[in-house]
């Protein structure tokens, strides 16, 4: 199974911030990564796919970028409602498999 | 709107079974696959298996083989995963998924179901 992993594990910011999480796929995965956001007790949320592809309804502040083996989340301006749990997944070959996760909040 | 509607939290002993169930609305339900994903208090995301509610087509991840089954029922557009020999450290939120064709990213997700294993 490809093994994903995620840098930071987790990290303090403030509002207005501009942030970056990073994946590494530990093979190549072209572009077929996808984003998740996930609140306390609430099921994770489609960010993003195809690496770079914003799901429908999220907002612009959110993007992503990579291919191969590295890919970047970055929020632009941080507000208060994307202190949350950030991960990722490959969906190049199965067993689908999602990195442990970035944990995002406030300084 | 599109949503996954999933069964409620449940209680089990070690050793016995549970069903947990995800009814799919404001989609066509044979049109998409399902997978089911748990995650365990304070841990990552893990998958579980998916299944093809045209076909009734599965796949499972090695981890579960031999003690997962998912089922659907088309007439009520409802999938279905059953976990057996339940021990302690299957206690997690399980939840279903919809996966898109030709793309396995999961959009959208039920609200989960808690499954406590306890004696």
């Amino acid at each position: 199974a490809i093994r994903m992993t995620q840098s930071p594990s987790s990290f303090s910011a403030s509002t207005g911030d501009r942030v970056t999480i990073t994946c590494r796929a530990s093979q190549g995965i072209s572009s077929y990564l996808a984003w998740y956001q996930q609140k306390p007790g609430k099921a994770p949320k489609l960010l993003i796919y195809a690496a770079s592809t914003l799901q429908s309804g999220v907002p612009s502040r959110f993007s992503g970028s990579g291919s191969g083996t590295d890919f970047t989340l970055t929020i632009s301006c941080l507000q208060s409602e994307d202190f949350a749990t950030y991960y990722c997944q490959q969906y190049y070959s199965y067993p689908p498999t999602f990195g442990p996760g970035t944990k995002v909040d406030i300084k | 709107q599109v949503q996954l509607v999933q069964s409620g939290a449940e209680v089990k002993k070690p050793g016995a079974s549970v069903k947990v169930s995800c009814k799919a609305s404001g989609y066509t339900f044979t049109s998409y696959d399902i997978n089911w994903v748990r995650q365990a208090t304070g841990q990552g995301l893990e998958w579980m298996g998916w299944m093809n509610p045209n076909s009734g087509n599965t796949g499972y991840a090695q981890k579960f083989q031999g003690r997962v089954t998912m089922t659907r029922n088309t007439s009520i557009s409802t999938a279905y995963m059953e976990l057996s020999s339940l021990r302690s450290e299957d206690t997690a939120v399980y939840y279903c998924a919809r996966g898109e064709p030709g793309g396995n990213w999961f959009d959208p997700w039920g609200q989960g179901t808690l499954v406590t294993v306890s004696s």
